[in-house]
């Protein structure tokens, strides 16, 4: 498609659930970026990949949280264990090179932990 | 860390009022800033942006201009619509300090704009 898509858009998982939230980013993006927008926030930034490679991890909030790109294209984000507080909109973005050039955001995934 | 600071909503205003959306920020290196608009139901969207001191990004009636000396970037429009209902985001994307070219966000001001 045009954009970056997100699935599934709508996620309610019961607490201690793993859940799997997959990102198919513009074709031809070499960067790749997860963030957390919590309700009333701000996006927060989880992870960064350029093609396969994982290049900054530092906002992954534990290590329930993780992340990977294994053919450079579509990502999965995973959380093992859900929380009540991992309930958040998780949004991917992607854009073509690695610095400059304009950032393109999914429309998110909305997860809800019960 | 680099971080940015946006005036709270929310902000509401009559059509074709005159509006301010106030915006700072803290970086160490040469940041890039810009901003994002989240119309409801949809993701987030680029609006303008600004890659250097004095430049002027500008779209859709919008403008803000990268102020070093006062680490600003105000987001202004001269005439809103109710159309431009929506959650404006502040960001931040610093490539020269050292760090992920990653966006830093503010927490986002909702604009409401009444008929």
């Amino acid at each position: 498609g045009a954009g970056v898509s997100q699935s599934p858009r709508y996620k309610v998982a019961k607490r201690g659930q793993d859940v799997a939230l997959r990102c198919d980013p513009i074709s031809g993006h070499v960067s790749l970026f997860w963030y957390q927008q919590a309700l009333g926030q701000g996006p927060e930034f989880l992870t960064y990949f350029q093609n396969e490679a994982q290049l900054d991890k530092s906002g992954l909030p534990s290590d329930r949280f993780f992340a990977e790109r294994p053919e450079g294209s579509v990502s999965t984000l995973k959380i093992q264990r859900t929380q009540q507080e991992d309930s958040a909109v998780y949004l991917c973005a992607s854009s073509l090179g690695d610095s400059g050039n304009t950032i393109y955001f999914g429309e998110g995934s909305w997860l809800t932990v019960v | 860390g680099d971080s940015v600071t946006q005036m709270e909503g929310p902000v509401t205003l009559s059509e074709e009022a005159f509006l301010t959306i106030n915006c700072t920020y803290t970086a160490t290196g040469y940041p890039s800033l810009f901003w994002y608009v989240q119309y409801p139901g949809e993701g987030l969207q680029l609006l303008l942006k600004a890659t250097k001191a004095d430049d002027k990004g500008s779209n859709k009636g919008f403008e803000a201009t990268y102020r070093k000396e006062t680490t600003s970037f105000h987001l202004e429009k001269g005439s809103v619509q109710v159309s431009d209902s929506a959650v404006y985001f502040c960001a931040l994307r610093d490539l020269y300090g050292g760090a992920t070219n990653k966006l830093i966000f503010g927490t986002g001001t909702l604009l409401a704009v009444q008929p």
